[in-house]
């Protein structure tokens, strides 16, 4: 059974710092992996996927990379905003599961002005 | 306006009470899927939909019942409300791009507490 896990589950950095959040998955027989961010009270965004025959994804100020064999996904945010705050999920298309998404619990993220 | 949209947002009932939650979308995707969010436990998958007419059970399908009434509509019933139902419930719905870039678009979520 796929499991997913995000280290660590909460972080608070200072604005202007670089950050890196951690994913790995137990089963490599993936679709893809994406990166959601959850804010408050509202639903979960899409903010990158990788495909499993791909090694990263890059959108603004995000960098998404997945090495597939060790299972290990990483999110790269560089220079942390405020408005960064959230919490970030990883989840996996899965191929036992009639490709259905396998989440992680979340990282909590709080950037510091 | 919003593409998933979810109601009602928020719902105290009572422990026997049966209830619905419903979700909408305006994107025109086939698949539409119900999951539930606990602290510490993350998401997990309730019920999905291929489309009109295909339901399967997710991972905690025990406890409650879905009807696609239409491609834009997709809803979760509680027929018996307890307790340990309280949770944030998620719509979400995604098209056949494939599975290697098939992605999901949430709805905002309904906060259930079940008294």
């Amino acid at each position: 059974k796929q499991e997913v896990t995000q280290i660590p589950a909460a972080l608070s950095v200072p604005e202007g710092e670089n950050l890196v959040l951690n994913c790995s998955f137990t089963d490599s027989a993936i679709y893809n992996l994406q990166w959601f961010r959850q804010d408050p009270g509202k639903g979960l965004t899409s903010l990158l996927l990788i495909q499993s025959s791909q090694r990263e994804q890059t959108s603004g100020r995000l960098n998404a990379s997945l090495d597939k064999s060790s299972g290990r996904s990483t999110l790269y945010i560089a220079a942390s905003q405020p408005g960064d705050s959230a919490t970030y999920l990883c989840a996996v298309r899965d191929g036992g599961s009639q490709g259905n998404l396998i989440f992680g619990k979340g990282t909590k993220l709080s950037v510091k002005p | 306006d919003a593409d998933v949209t979810q109601t009602p947002r928020n719902r105290i009932t009572k422990t026997g009470k049966r209830i619905m939650l419903e979700c909408s979308q305006t994107k025109g995707h086939d698949r539409m899927y119900w999951y539930r969010q606990d602290p510490g436990l993350g998401l997990r998958l309730i019920y999905y939909s291929f489309d009109v007419k295909d339901i399967n059970k997710g991972e905690i399908s025990d406890g409650y019942s879905v009807s696609r009434q239409a491609q834009a509509k997709f809803s979760l019933s509680l027929e018996s409300a307890i307790p340990n139902q309280t949770a944030l419930y998620f719509c979400a719905t995604s098209d056949r791009t494939g599975t290697v870039r098939e992605t999901q678009y949430f709805g905002p979520g309904t906060r259930l507490l079940v008294l």
